[in-house]
């Protein structure tokens, strides 16, 4: 009965390889996010997605591409992949202006 | 752009002890703003939600005050106890709430 949950909770990749997260909300929200935090904790909106629209993309490199196969997915692909993309990555989703329920994060280490 | 601060970046204090965390904001076109904390290496859980209508909100030991006009919000922690120790965030959304602003964090250790 997980609100929001994300896959993989790890993710350790060379340098130049492309990676997927996936995201899954069963709360029948139709707004959902992705955020990054880095290694200084600071989370940044990187997409928001509403009813699979995007309605948000707060100039993130177009290696990482959302996609929004329906309301209740958000992934998140990234291409060529560099050091400087290791963070935690957390999927979010609410109702628009409500509170967001974050998923539990995925752990992206590029080396 | 909205920016948002926090202050101060970290604080020890010893249990039993009130304090009062701070939050601030560039831009007061916000629809509401949260209170999230974050355990390490864990996801966010809300604490607190004021409308921009709204003054302040109380839960438990929590209170959240928001003064809008000029752009400021406290997060009030009565009775600190260690279980308490973590980072506590700020956040407002725009006013399409589409889009939600985080501060740096405030990490708190409450020491038994």
């Amino acid at each position: 009965d997980t609100a929001v949950s994300q896959t993989p909770k790890y993710l350790v990749t060379q340098m130049g390889n492309d990676k997927s997260i996936k995201c899954e909300q069963n709360l029948g929200h139709d707004t959902m996010y992705w955020y990054k935090q880095d290694s200084k904790k600071f989370l940044k909106i990187m997409f928001s997605y509403n009813n699979k629209e995007l309605i948000i993309n707060e100039t993130v490199p177009n290696r990482f591409s959302p996609k929004s196969p329906d309301k209740a997915h958000l992934n998140l692909h990234i291409n060529s992949l560099e050091l400087g993309d290791s963070a935690v990555y957390f999927c979010a989703s609410s109702r628009a202006g409500q509170t967001p329920y974050f998923g539990p994060g995925t752990r992206l280490t590029v080396t | 752009k909205q920016e948002v601060t926090q202050i101060p970046a970290a604080l020890s204090v010893p249990e039993g002890e009130n304090l009062v965390l701070n939050c601030s904001f560039t831009d007061s076109a916000i629809y509401n703003l949260q209170w999230f904390r974050q355990d390490p290496g864990k996801g966010l859980t809300s604490l607190l939600l004021i409308q921009s209508s709204q003054r302040e909100q109380t839960s438990g030991r929590l209170n959240a005050s928001l003064d809008k006009s000029s752009g400021r919000s406290t997060l009030y922690i009565a009775a600190s106890q260690p279980g308490d120790s973590a980072t506590y965030l700020c956040a407002v959304f725009n006013n399409a709430g589409n889009m939600l602003t985080f501060g740096g964090g405030t990490r708190l250790m409450v020491k038994p």
